[in-house]
């Protein structure tokens, strides 16, 4: 079964550095999404990306934040200058029937 | 803004009981979905639900969709510890899912 795949699963790094989280997801799917949730607090709406563009965005997702899909199959979201509280579970997800989501990455910021 | 609001956001349960958890959207829509999440993990897809009066069964769990009244409801028969666990409802409006707060429950025995 397809299933959308998200590298790395933990990573760690200092305020003010840039992370690039990535997700590959499901082949045939053509709305991805980027969510993120707090430990212990409920999914937040990142972004949506549809056909190479973002489609909609949350106040969250402010200028430190950007998403691409630079080769067709990968689907990235990189935040600029880290902070403390962008600590979080970060889940991509590809909508077909339903919506599947990726295993996640918990970026921990120092 | 669409708003999800679910209820409880606490559930604690003995095995074998039944109970249902509520899942209240502020504005019209004809879809929703409902995720299990285990600690430290990522959400699992438990029910679509497209139309109003859809009703889905899967082992003790049954969901079921007003939207006329804008609620969904998760039905949980007969309780048993496997199904320990947060429990998220997603409302999908324009191009983003609204997901309520989640009902962590607990079943003891």
């Amino acid at each position: 079964e397809p299933e959308v795949t998200q590298t790395p699963s933990h990573q760690v790094t200092q305020m003010g550095q840039e992370v690039i989280l990535r997700c590959v997801p499901i082949s045939n799917h053509l709305y991805f999404y980027w969510y993120r949730q707090i430990l212990g607090q409920k999914v937040e709406f990142l972004v949506s990306f549809y056909n190479n563009e973002i489609s909609e965005k949350s106040e969250i997702f402010d200028d430190q934040f950007s998403v691409e899909r630079p080769d067709g199959s990968n689907f990235t979201l990189k935040i600029r200058s880290t902070k403390l509280e962008d600590s979080a579970m970060y889940f991509c997800a590809s909508l077909g029937r339903e919506q599947y989501f990726g295993p996640g990455t918990r970026l921990t910021v120092t | 803004e669409l708003k999800v609001e679910q209820n409880p956001l606490f559930l604690s349960m003995q095995e074998g009981k039944n109970y249902t958890i509520y899942c209240n959207y502020s504005t019209t829509s004809d879809r929703l979905y409902w995720y299990r999440q285990d600690p430290g993990k990522s959400l699992e897809s438990l029910f679509v639900l497209l139309s109003n009066g859809a009703v889905k069964q899967e082992g003790r769990l049954m969901a079921s969709l007003d939207t006329k009244a804008r609620l969904s409801t998760l039905h949980i028969t007969a309780a048993v510890h496997d199904l320990s666990a947060t429990y998220f409802c997603a409302v999908p409006g324009g191009n983003q899912f609204y997901f309520g707060t989640g009902t962590s429950l607990t079943v003891i025995p």
